[in-house]
């Protein structure tokens, strides 16, 4: 059974802080990764991408992975209220079904 | 504009009753899922499909079912076999080939037995 964790949260961080959500996985073979937002009431929205080992950037958001270690992370700086949502993340193996896996997510709350 | 079309957006059902839950993209994706989220929770899959005239159980497919006979659509029927069936129903579609397979949802549909 292939399995993503995350911390359910909620994790609370102030305006303009770095908010970090952490994400762990089974399968090693996994070779996609992906974070999605989720507004309350609303559905997933792809925010990051990332294939390689290393940090990707783009705008306030870095996503950060570690094949050998099996974790990838999202980190948002400068952290807005109207970021706060569930943030999911997913993992995707290179063969057999492409299905994506899906983590519970993580409810981040920015206070002003 | 290319995506991911769910319909009805709220659906209620009564005790007994079927009801389908329309999924529709312009993606030109081969794959296609649908997911269901319960409050608080994570996403379930339910049936997905890789190709037109196939597809695939997930992993909590009783009660449920799915037909492929175009790449563009993938409707979901609730049948009356599902206990529970009060949950909010996610559609998504990738591409399998490339690199960038990134699963898209469309806006999702409530469903509520009444």
């Amino acid at each position: 059974q292939k399995e993503v964790e995350q911390n359910s949260g909620p994790l609370s961080v102030p305006e303009g802080a770095i908010a970090s959500l952490n994400c762990t996985y089974s399968d090693r073979g996994s070779q996609s990764f992906f974070w999605y937002r989720q507004y309350s009431g609303k559905s997933p929205e792809l925010i990051m991408s990332i294939y390689s080992n290393g940090d990707k950037e783009d705008g306030r958001f870095t996503a950060q992975l570690n094949k050998a270690s099996q974790y990838v992370s999202l980190l948002i700086r400068d952290s807005q209220p109207s970021d706060s949502a569930t943030y999911l993340c997913a993992v995707r193996s290179s063969g057999g079904s492409y299905i994506p896996t899906f983590g519970r997510g993580t409810s981040l709350i920015v206070h002003p | 504009d290319g995506g991911i079309t769910q319909s009805p957006k709220y659906l209620f059902r009564k005790e007994g009753q079927n009801v389908t839950l329309s999924c529709e993209q312009n993606l030109n994706h081969d794959a296609m899922y649908w997911y269901r989220q319960d409050p608080g929770q994570g996403l379930r899959l339910i049936y997905y499909s890789q190709i037109v005239n196939d597809f695939q159980k997930g992993d909590i497919a009783e009660g449920y079912s799915v037909s492929r006979e175009k790449k563009e659509s993938f409707p979901l029927t609730v049948t009356s076999a599902q206990k529970n069936p009060t949950a909010f129903y996610l559609c998504a579609s990738s591409s399998l080939a490339g690199v960038r397979t990134e699963a898209f949802f469309g806006q999702g549909t409530r469903l509520t037995v009444v």
